[in-house]
């Protein structure tokens, strides 16, 4: 069964360092998405790529954070200069653009930062 | 904006017990509505969704879900809790006309099952 995959599992990061995040989307799909999940808060909407492009993004995705698709398929989320605050879960999901799909969730990247 | 709302941060059952997980959604549109579990250090796994076909859903493991536009609802059922459905439940609504999968997500609800 396709499924997202995320690497890595697992990232620490010193404060202030940039930390890219990497996702393989499922290769059908065409919209592609980050969330995050703050250790025992709600998954949080970060941003949403389709055609290229951002399509839509919360007030969290704010000037530090950028995605990108360098090839075909890989999608990256990258945060510039880490803050602790960006601990967290990272998921990382794709959808087809049908109207009535769901999105596919990766393991997530869990990022600390110290 | 939509937003989710699911009574109960931790619900605890006896295995074979009914398993009933309340979600209430506002949307100004007509919603799509989903529930995702995710399992101890996994991630996020689609249950069932709800996309104005049938308002009574099945899914995946013997859950079902019923829209009730009146109360605002989508409720999680399973008839007879099992061990092995101890997890994390979210209902989230998507509303989005040009992107399906930006979801807004409830707090979660924490499914204990005792023996």
């Amino acid at each position: 069964e396709p499924e997202v995959t995320q690497t890595p599992s697992h990232q620490v990061t010193q404060m202030g360092q940039e930390v890219i995040l990497r996702c393989v989307p499922i290769s059908n799909h065409l919209y592609f998405y980050w969330y995050r999940q703050i250790l025992g808060q709600k998954v949080e909407f970060l941003v949403s790529f389709y055609n290229n492009e951002i399509s839509e993004k919360s007030e969290i995705f704010d000037d530090q954070f950028s995605v990108e698709r360098p090839d075909g398929s890989n999608f990256t989320l990258k945060i510039r200069s880490t803050k602790l605050e960006d601990s967290a879960m990272y998921f990382c999901a794709s959808s087809d653009i049908r109207q009535d799909t769901e999105a596919f969730f990766g393991q997530g990247t869990r990022l600390t930062v110290v | 904006a939509q937003s989710v709302t699911q009574l109960g941060s931790h619900v605890s059952v006896s295995e074979g017990a009914l398993v009933l997980l309340r979600c209430n959604y506002s949307s100004s549109v007509p919603p799509y509505l989903f529930w995702y579990v995710q399992y101890p250090n996994q991630g996020l796994q689609l249950l069932l969704k709800y996309t104005s076909a049938a308002t009574l859903v099945k899914g995946i493991n013997g859950f079902e879900a019923e829209f009730k536009k009146s109360e605002t609802s989508f409720h999680l059922t399973k008839p007879s809790a099992h061990m092995s459905d101890a997890a994390e439940y979210f209902c989230a609504v998507s509303d989005s006309p040009t992107s399906y999968g930006k979801l807004t997500f409830g707090q979660g609800t924490i499914l204990t099952v005792h023996p």
